[in-house]
């Protein structure tokens, strides 16, 4: 079974407005982590934001913000007042067992997000 | 300045020979990841180390080696049993012990390989 799950495989987004991109993820593992990355055509990962499982807020980071919904196994990014330089892949991850866990983060398929001006 | 350094950028190779794609960080890390990516997709764990000297495989090692005898080098073999070694090959390390913060991934600029 898929661990990540992104089922969005292209959006489209006008200049200046949000987006959501979404991302749902399958556990039993109490502790884990969530992350977000931006891949550029030129092909490096960005780190762009974390959310642990036990944490009792949403991560934000500047644009980013990530909007945990536990129950529901779901960790989608919401990016505001997009920008042209959005324009890439993001990509959604996990890794199980805590910060020290063993294993390395495991990826979703990604989204392709298109800014339009 | 700190960080992870993949070369070549661009390989070509013929089939049936083995070629080495090479990842040094200068981050301290304790753990170093090697990632396989196609077109279109998401990245895929081929193996993962995270002490000098012992390596763990991933979820697609099969034709692909490995080795860790320095801290700061993790360089991987894609063998000529890799039946399908043409990918985008992404390099990353993360500190495991003694750091703030989520311990997020850090990535090289990674290595298109291309099998002729």
């Amino acid at each position: 079974a898929q661990k990540i799950t992104q089922t969005q495989p292209g959006m489209f987004v006008q200049e200046k407005e949000a987006v959501t991109l979404d991302c749902t993820y399958d556990t039993s593992d109490p502790s884990y982590g969530l992350f977000w990355y931006k891949q550029p055509s030129s092909g490096e990962m960005i780190f762009l934001i974390y959310q642990g499982s036990y944490d009792q807020q949403n991560a934000t980071e500047g644009r980013y913000s990530l909007n945990f919904q536990k129950a529901r196994k779901s960790a989608n990014l919401v990016i505001s007042a997009s920008q042209l330089g959005d324009s890439a892949m993001y990509f959604c991850a996990m890794r199980e067992g805590g910060y020290t866990g063993r294993r390395a983060l495991t990826f979703g398929s990604g989204t392709r997000l298109q800014v339009q001006p | 300045d700190g960080g992870i350094t993949q070369s070549p950028k661009y390989l070509f190779r013929k089939e049936g020979q083995n070629v080495t794609l090479s990842c040094e960080q200068n981050l301290n890390h304790d753990a170093m990841y090697w990632y396989r990516q196609d077109p279109g997709q998401g990245l895929r764990l081929i193996y993962y180390s995270q002490i000098v000297n012992d390596f763990q495989k991933g979820d697609i090692a099969e034709g692909y080696s490995v080795s860790r005898e320095k801290k700061e080098s993790f360089p991987l073999t894609v063998t000529s049993a890799q039946k399908n070694p043409t990918a985008f090959y992404l390099c990353a390390s993360r500190s495991i012990l003694g750091q703030a913060g989520p311990g997020e991934l850090f990535f090289g600029e990674g290595s298109r390989l291309t099998v002729l």
